[in-house]
């Protein structure tokens, strides 16, 4: 049981490139969400889906993406980077209360 | 007013010291509430859940006040390893869950 997974854990991008971060959870949650967070700012919440196939937007979702398409996982989009989003990504799942977190993805945009 | 507020902190406290802080709402409508900690470069995960009863789970003790809208956490004894950021977490309709900014704590040998 690994609990919730993200992939890749580290990345550098150039300003305008794409990328995809995956997040997969094998405890069979309906719950699912992408965090980022910055030094001072907390955790805010970009998109969460309530279950497959739905997907909604959170606190700060513009120049992101995401799809459920299949239960386990949860993908956040990155159309066109640009240097704001240099953060951390947490991906987190849940069933009823409490959130399990992913280990994060640390992403810089130069 | 901000959802959820705590004090950023850093507490600075002695390695076996008591210490204490708090995590104010502004909505009487939450549902829920939740400490959790995070260790530096690492994710949140949970520490305890709150109830209004209150509860303690070893060390800790969380208590909610729903009259005045906030929820505490309290560390007797406190470790080195309990040196984290603590963040308060209020949930609304089930499916709103608000985060706090967190606190820190740093505790000194």
């Amino acid at each position: 049981n690994a609990g919730v997974t993200q992939t890749p854990k580290f990345r550098v991008l150039k300003t305008g490139q794409s990328m995809t971060l995956l997040c997969a959870q094998d405890m069979n949650h309906e719950y699912m969400y992408w965090y980022r967070q910055d030094p001072g700012m907390g955790l805010r919440l970009i998109h969460y889906s309530v279950g497959e196939g739905t997907t909604a937007k959170g606190e700060v979702p513009d120049g992101y993406n995401v799809s459920r398409l299949k239960k386990q996982n949860f993908l956040l989009g990155l159309e066109s980077a640009a240097p704001s989003q240099t953060s951390v990504y947490f991906c987190a799942s849940r069933q009823i209360y409490e959130q399990y977190f992913g280990p994060g993805t640390r992403l810089t945009v130069t | 007013r901000k959802e959820v507020e705590q004090d950023p902190g850093p507490f600075n406290v002695p390695e076996g010291a008591t210490v204490a802080f708090n995590c104010t709402y502004s909505n009487s409508a939450s549902q829920s509430f939740f400490w959790y900690r995070q260790d530096c470069r690492k994710e949140p995960k949970l520490l305890m859940s709150v109830y209004s009863s209150g509860n303690e789970d070893g060390r800790f003790t969380a208590q909610l006040n729903r009259a005045s809208q906030y929820i505490s956490l309290l560390i007797r004894d406190s470790k080195l390893s309990d040196s984290a950021t603590y963040l308060c977490v209020v949930t609304l309709d089930g499916d709103k869950i608000i985060f706090g900014k967190g606190t820190r704590l740093h505790i000194l040998p």
